[in-house]
């Protein structure tokens, strides 16, 4: 199996922060890289795929880059609707594995 | 805009079959160019890929589950279900319903709400 490393496993931001979380994948992913948000008790939203592409509806804040190995999702300016847990994804191969996530918490 | 609704029983016996269906509404099962997808969360930990089925009924599974899940589809009711056997506490988790898409690259766009099963006796 792939594994997936995000870093930082948390963080403390402030609202208008730019915020950044690392995606590592143990071996090359090319872009196929996915991202998800997640707050208490609800079921994911999916934000990007193909490493850098929004999902519809998503917002231009959110943005993401890299490709092999090495990923990042960006969040421009924080806002208190971004206070949750962030999870990135590869689906280059089965089975499709997922980070440990990164919760993004208010300073 | 495309919806998915896990339904089933919240509470399984040990050694029991989890058993869930997704109900997809807003689109085809059977339009192609989509994998319906099985994920489960444990309690406060992070998501696990159970494996897909296309409308054709072909499937893939994730080899750690691969002796006790059965994904299946019923394009007539518009529906995909997960069974999940001999089940243990460790089976215990928010299971979700989810759409890989073509379109998207075959990202996942789409999630059901979750349900959480618990196995207990």
């Amino acid at each position: 199996d792939i594994q997936m490393t995000q870093s930082p496993s948390s963080l403390s931001a402030s609202v208008g922060d730019r915020v950044t979380i690392t995606c590592r994948a143990s071996q090359g992913i090319s872009n196929y890289l996915a991202w998800f948000q997640q707050k208490p008790g609800k079921a994911p939203k999916s934000l990007i795929y193909a490493a850098s592409s929004l999902q519809s509806g998503v917002p231009s804040k959110f943005s993401g880059s890299g490709s092999g190995t090495d990923f990042t999702l960006t969040i421009s300016s924080l806002q208190p609707e971004d206070f949750a847990t962030y999870y990135c994804q590869q689906y280059n191969s089965y089975p499709r594995t997922f980070g440990g996530g990164t919760k993004v918490e208010i300073k | 805009q495309v919806q998915l609704q896990e339904s089933g029983p919240g509470l399984v016996k040990p050694s029991q079959t989890l058993s869930l269906t997704c109900t997809v509404s807003g689109g085809s099962i059977s339009s192609g160019g989509y994998y319906w997808s099985w994920i489960r969360q444990h309690p406060g930990k992070g998501l696990e890929w159970i494996g897909y089925i296309y409308y054709s009924g072909s499937t893939y599974y994730n080899p750690s589950l691969k002796s006790r899940v059965t994904i299946s589809v019923d394009t007539s009711k518009n529906q995909f279900s997960l069974k999940l056997s001999s089940v243990t506490a460790a089976d215990t988790a928010v299971y979700y319903c989810a759409r890989e898409s073509y379109s998207s690259g075959w990202g996942t766009d789409y999630w059901g709400q979750g349900t959480l099963v618990t196995v207990s006796s």
